[in-house]
């Protein structure tokens, strides 16, 4: 039973254009989202995060957006960049034992 | 900065060898963890430990076992190596009461 799951295996964006990455959730106990990237042979890093008492949180090119009544969040990158191109991973925990449970992961391609 | 740091990149071993996985993170941190990430599978979550001397199964324990003797260094073992173990194993720290988790650069283990 995947509680986190992040649809869409693949992304190709334009260089310049807007990426929107998507997670679904299905627990409502969660209350803390992260975003994190992952290039190839490397370890994944932090990007940004979000808490459910939040709707939106903005780090310069990254802005993440949590609907609760959907259970669903977004990473937009705006503009997308070559160096965007990477796996992006959704996770999600809840307070009450704060373990992670990963999304499988999209792969964003950004076209020059 | 959060270091965590992995002792191979890269392993090759042969089916029925064992493997030692090793990681030492540098910021004191209570919680570490052991992934592997295959692709379409996201990070599934093989052993954890909250303290020293303490373990906890992950969602994918079997055919792994850990040992954490010291605060800082948190050992993942395969006792007896098999094909389907050839992944990219990721370690990662946190500290108590936070959501975010520092990842270690990964190490691939090819099983032939």
């Amino acid at each position: 039973d995947q509680q986190v799951k992040q649809n869409s295996p693949s992304l190709s964006v334009q260089e310049g254009r807007i990426s929107i990455l998507n997670c679904d959730y299905t627990n409502s106990m969660f209350d803390y989202f992260l975003w994190y990237k992952k290039y190839p042979a490397e370890g994944p890093t932090f990007l940004i995060s979000i808490s459910s008492i939040k709707d939106k949180n903005e780090d310069g090119r990254f802005t993440v957006f949590l609907n609760k009544s959907a259970k669903h969040l977004s990473l937009h990158i705006v503009p997308s960049q070559p160096g965007d191109s990477a796996v992006y991973f959704c996770a999600a925990s809840a307070k009450s034992n704060y373990q992670l449970i990963w999304g499988a992961g999209t792969k964003l391609i950004i076209k020059p | 900065d959060v270091k965590v740091t992995q002792s191979s990149r890269y392993l090759v071993k042969r089916t029925g060898e064992k493997v030692f996985l090793e990681c030492v993170q540098d910021m004191d941190h209570e919680n570490m963890f052991w992934y592997r990430q295959d692709p379409g599978l996201g990070l599934r979550l093989i052993y954890f430990s909250y303290d020293v001397k303490m373990k906890e199964k992950g969602d994918i324990p079997e055919g792994y076992s850990v040992s954490r003797e010291k605060k800082e260094r948190f050992s993942l073992i395969l006792e007896s190596a098999s094909t389907n173990q050839t992944s990219m194993y990721l370690c990662a720290s946190r500290g108590r009461g936070t959501g975010e988790l520092f990842f270690g650069e990964g190490s691939r283990l090819t099983v032939l």
